[in-house]
């Protein structure tokens, strides 16, 4: 079954604790990215990557590091959580950004920071 | 960044009834996607619409890119059709969602 995966699904943590969000595809696709999704606000995105060892800052790069070592992983990095990264995390993949194809997503991860 | 606004915020709908949609964008996009976030908060991808028109089923979508506007429509709502709607902008690499519309069908 194609699909996107994160884990853990809910984490609470505290401040100051670093952690890691996983993020798999199974579809081959070249473009990954991480958003956040907080009330009123919709969803902005964090960083994406067109391919493998290549990631760009999205529109709240700070805070979070990502890394693509392998095509089909795109992990997220909180290397010292605070309270405002309380969030719901979403990852997603598509074939190449927009300009072809639609994005899949992932089910979420709920953040809490305390 | 692109602007994305969405109308209305919220929207309550008896089962059966018709409804529009709207976002508005700032600037020029390579592309417009509507997506559907379920009550569970699955995030499903609706339409794929950087202009013209576009159906499925109960819902159509259309984009008129040349005035940065996209509507979706749905009809003959049901109860499933509830939760929030996004229109997202992709200018190239980066994608501007809008905030969303919430929609509650009721029976």
């Amino acid at each position: 079954e194609a699909q996107v995966t994160q884990n853990p699904r809910y984490l609470i943590t505290v401040t100051g604790k670093k952690l890691t969000v996983t993020c798999s595809q199974n579809m081959n696709h070249e473009y990954m990215s991480w958003y956040r999704q907080d009330p009123g606000l919709g969803l902005r995105q964090i960083y994406y990557s067109m391919n493998v060892e290549v990631t760009d800052k999205g529109d709240v790069p700070e805070g979070y590091k990502v890394s693509r070592k392998e095509k089909r992983n795109f992990p997220l990095i909180l290397e010292s959580p605070s309270p405002n990264q309380t969030s719901l995390y979403f990852c997603a993949s598509s074939f190449t950004g927009g300009r072809t194809d639609t994005q899949y997503f992932g089910p979420g991860t709920r953040l809490t920071v305390l | 960044g692109i602007q994305v606004e969405q109308s209305p915020p919220d929207l309550i709908l008896q089962e059966g009834a018709n409804s529009t949609l709207r976002c508005n964008f700032s600037d020029s996009v390579n592309n417009l996607q509507w997506f559907h976030q379920n009550p569970w908060g699955q995030l499903i991808n609706l339409f794929y619409i950087p202009s013209g028109t576009k159906q499925n089923g109960r819902l159509s979508a259309t984009t008129v890119a040349t005035e940065r506007y996209s509507l979706l429509y749905i009809s003959s709502s049901q109860t499933t059709d509830s939760g929030v709607y996004f229109c997202a902008a992709d200018t190239g690499n980066q994608f501007y969602f809008g905030t969303g519309t919430s929609l509650t069908v009721i029976p």
